[in-house]
C-alpha cells in the first residue's frame, strides 16, 4: 500500500498552465481508470476536482482536467487562479487495498 | 444538500479508545458505500477504512486492521469508527467520505489526539 508519488511543490504565474503528476504502478494508476484529484485549502476538507481520470464533478471549473498515461496520471490547472493556491492529492483504486492516495502537491501562484 | 458531520474526536492515551461518528443527511445514506479518510497534522491524507452499503463489506488500511472497526447504521443515516489500542502514530483529522474510491463529499474532519 505504498503511497502514489507527487512533487511536493509546483508553482506558476496567474494566466499560466501548471500540470502535477501522480506516478504509480500497473496494481493502481496503470490498472485501472479510478484515478481522483482532489483541491484541499488549509484547514478545509478535501475538494473532488476530477474522478474516473478525466471527469469533472458538476460545479468543478474548466480549468481543471485530468489524463492519464501509463501509469503515470495528470492534473492540468489552465488560466492559473489566485485561489487555485492549495495542497493537491491524487487518489487510485488498488489491487491490494481499496484505495491509496499521493503524497500530496502544493501548488503555489507567485 | 449533502452534509456529513463528524462527532467523536479528543485526546485520549496511547491504549486507549475512541468511537467516532459521522451523521449523513441530503441523500440516500444506505445507498452508498462510505470512506473514513485521515490526516496526521501537517501530512497527507491516508485512506482507512470503508465499508459497503449493508455493511456486508469492509476494508482497511493494514496499518489498522485488528485495532479499527467500521460499521454503519443505515437506521440512523450514520457511519462510525470504533478505534481501540490507539497509537501516537494514529492522531490526525479523521473525515468521513461518501463513496468507495471516489469520494466526492466529505465532512469537516475529527481531530483524534493520542498522547500521554
Amino acid at each position: 500500500q505504498s503511497a502514489l508519488t507527487q512533487p511536493a511543490s509546483v508553482s506558476g504565474s496567474p494566466g499560466q498552465s501548471i500540470t502535477i503528476s501522480c506516478t504509480g504502478t500497473s496494481s493502481d494508476v496503470g490498472g485501472y481508470n479510478y484515478v481522483s484529484w482532489y483541491q484541499q485549502h488549509p484547514g478545509k476538507a478535501p475538494k473532488l476536482m476530477i474522478y474516473e481520470v478525466s471527469n469533472r464533478p458538476s460545479g468543478v471549473s474548466n480549468r481543471f482536467s485530468g489524463s492519464k498515461s501509463g501509469n503515470t496520471a495528470s492534473l492540468t490547472i489552465s488560466g492559473l487562479q489566485a485561489e487555485d493556491e492549495a495542497d493537491y492529492y491524487c487518489s487510485s483504486y488498488t489491487s491490494s487495498s481499496p484505495l491509496v492516495f499521493g503524497g500530496g502537491t502544493k501548488l503555489t501562484v507567485l | 444538500e449533502v452534509q456529513l458531520v463528524e462527532s467523536g474526536g479528543g485526546l485520549v492515551q496511547p491504549g486507549g479508545s475512541l468511537r467516532l461518528s459521522c451523521a449523513a443527511s441530503g441523500f440516500t445514506f444506505s445507498s452508498y458505500w462510505m470512506s473514513w479518510v485521515r490526516q496526521a497534522p501537517g501530512k497527507g491524507l491516508e485512506w482507512v477504512a470503508n465499508i459497503k452499503q449493508d455493511g456486508s463489506e469492509k476494508y482497511y488500511v493494514d496499518s489498522v486492521k485488528g485495532r479499527f472497526t467500521i460499521s454503519r447504521d443505515n437506521a440512523k443515516n450514520s457511519l462510525y469508527l470504533q478505534m481501540n489500542s490507539l497509537r501516537a502514530e494514529d492522531t490526525a483529522v479523521y473525515y468521513c467520505a461518501r463513496g468507495p474510491a471516489t469520494l466526492n463529499y466529505w465532512g469537516q474532519g475529527t481531530l483524534v489526539t493520542v498522547s500521554s
